[in-house]
């Protein structure tokens, strides 16, 4: 069975301070691992997925295989990062893509 | 253009009542998936459709609940009988190309049902 965990429901940080949301999971094949975000009356959006290895918005994550973990990561947190971010997992494509997703970080940075 | 469209925005049901919450996935979107939100958690899995085939309805929870999508574009979801558990946000997802295609998923804005 896929499984994903995001053990902080709520992480507070100041603007300026180096954020980590940590995302760890289980899945026995291949996966494809993505973050997605929620903004405040907004749909959930796709910010950033493993593959692409991209930066998105200051943000990124690194899939370590080793410890399951795809924790993501910015330097520099803006007041404008406030929000929920999930962390997703897709398996095989027998699965039809179909995602599992964590419970969510609620991000808040203060000012 | 576009993004994914749910309607309606809000449902207040009695137990008991059936609902039918209805998805406009992206033009031309072939895969389409249901997910259920319930308050606090991550969204959950329901069932998935690739074009007017439903390939997988795993997650669906119990027999109450009832998904189509007859012509490969719009998609409703009906819960029958409905009990106060079943109250949550309902997530309409799609994205462009099939398996083994690992493409993103464009979300709506989702339906939010409460059961009374």
């Amino acid at each position: 069975a896929q499984r994903v965990t995001q053990p902080e429901k709520l992480l507070s940080v100041f603007k300026g301070a180096p954020v980590e949301l940590k995302c760890n999971y289980s899945y026995s094949g291949s996966p494809e691992l993505f973050w997605y975000v929620q903004y405040s009356r907004q749909r959930l959006q796709l910010l950033l997925r493993h593959i692409s290895r991209e930066s998105i918005k200051g943000f990124t994550a690194d899939l370590n295989k080793g410890e399951t973990s795809f924790h993501l990561k910015k330097p520099f947190a803006q007041e404008e990062d406030s929000a929920m971010y999930y962390c997703a997992l897709s398996g095989l494509p027998g699965g039809g893509n179909k995602l599992t997703f964590g419970t969510g970080t609620q991000l808040k940075v203060e000012l | 253009g576009a993004g994914v469209s749910q309607s309606p925005r809000y449902k207040v049901a009695k137990r008991g009542q059936d609902v039918a919450l209805r998805c406009d996935p992206i033009s031309g979107h072939v895969s389409l998936f249901w997910y259920q939100q319930a308050l606090g958690q991550g969204p959950e899995f329901l069932t998935y459709f690739q074009n007017e085939a439903q390939l997988d309805k795993s997650g669906l929870p119990s027999d109450r609940f009832f998904a189509e999508r007859p012509e490969g574009s719009v998609s409703t979801l009906k819960i029958q009988r409905t009990q106060q558990e079943d109250s949550a946000v309902y997530l309409c997802a799609s994205s462009f190309r099939r398996p083994p295609h690992r493409e993103t998923q464009y979300f709506g804005p989702g339906t939010r049902l409460l059961v009374l």
